[in-house]
Order: structure tokens, then C-alpha cells, then sequence
């Protein structure tokens, strides 16, 4: 049961343009979203979150905006530039338990042509 | 660098054989993520603890074990290993943020079975 679905195994956008990756979910119990990054050889690093009580948050070129009555949620990279180059991961999280329990899309690999 | 450090990077091994995967987690951090990442496959949460206790556990086969030391370090226990348990193992530990909570994730060890 994939509950975080990424539907774009891979995308390509121009160097200086707008990438948008992005992720719908299926359990309304998640409260808290994130973003990873991940290069070749490396494993994934944090790059921006969003509450549920928020719809955007943005933090320089990236932006991540949340649609909860869609359940969807995209990030915004502008402009892109061919280091941006990576798998994208969405990640959702509830409270389970009395602990956070973090779910894992399968990633987007994107890559910015210069 | 994420703090996190897992050892070793590489590891090559017989189907049937048994190995250990280690993981040192950030400074300060109580709690341990094991996750595995396969070919085409996001990363599929095996098993989390905190100060040394299981807390949660995800999609972990039963000849895979782990555990989490006094000195919090982690190690993840895989045996009778078949082809299919090739993959990026990747151990993460973990700030709680606000209402979410971040993964640090080690750069990973890639776990060929021939």
C-alpha cells in the first residue's frame, strides 16, 4: 500500500527554468511533509518540510506547497540549475504510537540540462 | 556530512552467508532508522529505535535482525541472504522538529549478494 506516491519516475527541465516534483498522499492522518535529495553515492539530505497547518513554505529557491483537501504536495525549484540534478524523495509523517513514523515515496529522478 | 556514519561502504557476499551493517548515529541523537533501498524501489522502512529500545518496525524480513547498543550505535543483522537482498542499506538518525521530525541519513552500504 503505497500511501506517498510519486507518479514521475523522472524529469527533465532546462537550466533556468522551473522544476515541480510532485507527490500525493493517501492517509490524512500525516501532519508533516518533507523533501530529500539524494545524489549518487550519497544518502538523501533534508531540503525543506512543510506543516499541515501551513500551504507554503519556501526557503530560497525552493518552495514546497501543500493542497491538503487534494492531499497533494509539489515542490518548486527556480530557478533550476544542473547541481539541482538528483532523486527527489517525498516523505509524510504521523503520529504513531506516541512516536513520528516517516513514510517514503519512491523518488523523481530529476535532471537540469545546462 | 550528515554525522551519521555507517560502515562498511561496500560489501560483497555469497547467497546463504550472514553479515552485520553498523551505524553510528549524530551526536546527541537517540534515535536509529534502517532502511532499504533497491533497484526502482524507494526507501522501504525496516526498523527504528530509540535509546536502545525497538520502537517501531516497519517491512523487515524475519531473518533480518537489529539492534541498538548503550552507546547508541545500531547494527542491522542479515542473514541467509538471497539474491534479492541486494540493496543500499541506509541507517538515518533523527531531530524532532516541531510537529515532524527530520532524518539524518549516512552515506549507506551497498550490500551485493552474487
Amino acid at each position: 500500500d503505497q500511501q506517498v506516491k510519486q507518479n514521475s519516475p523522472s524529469l527533465s527541465v532546462q537550466e533556468g527554468r522551473i522544476s515541480i516534483l510532485n507527490c500525493d498522499y493517501t492517509n490524512s492522518m500525516f501532519d508533516y511533509f518533507l523533501w530529500y535529495k539524494k545524489y549518487p553515492a550519497e544518502g538523501p539530505t533534508f531540503l525543506i518540510s512543510i506543516s499541515s497547518i501551513k500551504d507554503k513554505n519556501e526557503d530560497g529557491r525552493f518552495t514546497v506547497f501543500l493542497n491538503k483537501s487534494a492531499k497533494h504536495l509539489s515542490l518548486h525549484i527556480v530557478p533550476s540549475q544542473p547541481g539541482d540534478s538528483a532523486v527527489y524523495f517525498c516523505a509524510a509523517s504521523a503520529n504513531s504510537g506516541g512516536y513520528q513514523k516517516v513514510t517514503f515515496g519512491i523518488g523523481t529522478k530529476l535532471q537540469v540540462i545546462p | 556530512d550528515s554525522g551519521v556514519t555507517q560502515t562498511p561502504k561496500h560489501l560483497i557476499t555469497a547467497t546463504g552467508q550472514r553479515v552485520t551493517l553498523r551505524c553510528s548515529p549524530r551526536s546527541g541523537d537517540l534515535s536509529v532508522y534502517w532502511y532499504q533501498q533497491s533497484l526502482d524501489q524507494g526507501l522501504q522502512f525496516l526498523i527504528q529505535y530509540y535509546n536502545g529500545e525497538e520502537r517501531a518496525k516497519g517491512n523487515i524480513l524475519e531473518r533480518f535482525s537489529a539492534q541498538q547498543f548503550p552507546d547508541l550505535h545500531s547494527e542491522l543483522n542479515l542473514s541467509s541472504l538471497e539474491l534479492g537482498d541486494s540493496a543500499l542499506y541506509f541507517c538515518a538518525s533523527s531531530v524532532v522538529e516541531g510537529r515532524g521530525e527530520k532524518l539524518f541519513f549516512g552515506s549507506g552500504t551497498q550490500l551485493s549478494v552474487l
